[in-house]
C-alpha cells in the first residue's frame, strides 16, 4: 500500500496563477482532510470530507476550493494564488471507525507564491 | 471548542537524558488524544494515541504518554533520548465532526 500520496511535491506559482493539489489514498478510508502548515502555527484545517460526496470548511478555507472526486481522491484548488498561501500543504485520511480517529498523512506539497 | 497547548516551542536535551514534551488540552467531551512526529521534510507519523481504557499509552520508538483527566494533560515522555528523536512533535485532540485540533508543535533537539 502506498498510503496517502500527494502531487506535486514542490510548486512555485506567481501571484494570481491557479493550481490544483492532488491527493489519493489506497486505504479505503472514508474521511479526507487538507491542512496547511506554517512555522509556529501547527496544522490548520482548510477543508475536509467526512465521506464521499460531502465537503465542509475547516478553520482557514478562504482562497481554496476542494473536490472529493471519489472515495480515493480529494483535490485542493487555489483559484488565484496569493503570497499568503505560501505554505506546506498536507493531505490526510482517516478510517472513521469507532475509537479510531487517527489520521494518516501524505508527504506534503511545498508551495511558494511569489 | 477543543484546543491544545504545547508548552515550549523548542526543547533541547542531551543524548541519553529524559525527554518530556508537555501538552494540555481543552475539550467539552471525553477526548481522544494523539501525538504525532514530523521528521524534516516529511509528513506526520502517529506516535501514539489515547482513546479509552488504560491512561498510560505506549507508542513507537520507546515513547509513552499518560492521560491525566484532572490536569487535562497528555505529556509525552521517553526515558533516554536518541539522536534520531530529533524532530517536531505535535499533540492533537479530537474535535467535532471527526476533526483533529493540533497544537503549535515542539521542536526537539538532541545534543551529543
Amino acid at each position: 500500500n502506498a498510503g496517502v500520496t500527494q502531487t506535486p511535491k514542490f510548486q512555485v506559482l506567481k501571484t494570481g496563477q491557479s493550481m490544483t493539489l492532488q491527493c489519493a489514498q489506497d486505504m479505503n478510508h472514508n474521511s479526507m482532510y487538507w491542512y496547511r502548515q506554517d512555522p509556529g502555527m501547527g496544522l490548520r484545517l482548510i477543508y475536509y470530507s467526512a465521506s464521499e460526496g460531502t465537503t465542509d470548511k475547516g478553520e482557514v478555507p478562504n482562497g481554496y476550493n476542494v473536490s472529493r472526486l471519489n472515495k480515493r481522491e480529494f483535490s485542493l484548488r487555489l483559484e488565484s494564488a496569493a503570497p499568503s498561501q505560501t505554505s506546506v500543504y498536507f493531505c490526510a485520511s482517516s478510517p472513521l471507525r469507532a475509537s479510531s480517529y487517527e489520521q494518516y498523512f501524505g508527504p506534503g506539497t511545498r508551495l511558494t507564491v511569489t | 471548542a477543543q484546543s491544545v497547548t504545547q508548552l515550549g516551542s523548542h526543547v533541547s536535551v542531551s543524548e541519553g537524558a529524559l525527554v518530556l514534551l508537555r501538552c494540555n488540552y481543552s475539550s467539552s467531551v471525553p477526548p481522544y488524544l494523539f501525538w504525532y512526529v514530523q521528521y524534516p521534510n516529511q509528513g506526520l507519523q502517529l506516535l501514539l494515541k489515547y482513546t479509552t481504557g488504560a491512561t498510560l499509552v505506549k507508542g513507537i520508538n520507546g515513547f509513552e504518554a499518560e492521560f491525566k483527566k484532572s490536569e487535562t494533560s497528555f505529556h509525552l515522555t521517553k526515558p533516554s533520548a536518541h539522536m534520531s528523536d530529533a524532530a517536531e512533535y505535535f499533540c492533537a485532540v479530537s474535535g467535532y465532526g471527526n476533526k483533529l485540533v493540533f497544537g503549535a508543535g515542539t521542536i526537539l533537539r538532541v545534543k551529543s
